[in-house]
């Protein structure tokens, strides 16, 4: 069974920053594209970063371009997201998704909440 | 970017009746990268549709997809009490890559 599980989420001060985490289990991990993706109630589903199976190719929306980061560690099953620079309007519960034939997110996990409020 | 927009907004319906949820792009989107999402009250998004037509692993088969070009759609030929839901179509680029969401459309029981 297809497992992924955020963790790292939580209230940060405008500014600051936060490294999220995605576990993932129950796929090779090591062969599949991933993605971040956030919900926020106002603006909906927003994609935010994918990295390929090598980490060879990393992608960003312009939204958080230079401050985020994502990377992953194959040897773990674990994809990350450095958040830096952090502003209110990046308040949102943060998915991540593994990626089907391009990029359709055929699994997402159940997401973690990122606050950024002062 | 593409923009994608979802018509209606809400749509109520009652079960058993015929769901048609409309996705309009902003410009000529390749087939084979268009889906659709399912998404519950406190739960992450389904894959249900994706290549505009194809469902997803153990998606049944009352939901369907269509469309090409700006214009896609997605049916749900008789409803069941589960399908009331919110509903994301998705589309994704190569140049650049990136992904973009529609805003959703809200189907709820009538």
């Amino acid at each position: 069974e297809v497992q992924l599980l955020e963790s790292g989420g939580g209230l940060v001060q405008p500014g600051g920053s936060l490294r999220l985490s995605c576990a993932a289990s129950g796929f090779t991990f090591s062969t599949s594209a991933m993605s971040w993706v956030r919900q926020t109630p106002g603006k909906g589903l927003e994609w935010v970063s994918a990295i390929s199976d090598s980490s060879v190719n990393k992608y960003y929306a312009d939204s958080v371009k230079g401050r985020f980061t994502i990377s992953r560690d194959n040897s773990k099953n674990t994809l990350y997201l450095q958040m830096s620079s952090l502003r209110a309007e990046d308040t949102a519960i943060y998915y991540c998704a593994k990626h089907l034939n391009g990029w359709f997110f055929d699994f997402w996990g159940r997401g973690t909440l990122v606050t950024v409020s002062s | 970017e593409i923009v994608l927009t979802q018509s209606p907004g809400t749509l109520s319906l009652s079960p058993g009746e015929r769901a048609t949820l409309s996705c309009r792009a902003s410009q000529s989107v390749s087939s084979s990268y268009l889906a659709w999402y399912q998404q519950k009250p406190g739960q992450a998004p389904r894959l249900l549709i994706y290549g505009a037509s194809s469902r997803a692993a153990g998606i049944p088969d009352r939901f369907s997809g269509s469309g090409s070009g700006t214009d896609f759609t997605l049916t749900i030929s008789r409803l069941e009490p589960e399908d009331f839901a919110v509903y994301y179509c998705q589309q994704y680029g190569s140049s650049p890559p990136l992904a973009t969401f529609g805003q959703g459309t809200r189907l709820e029981i009538k």
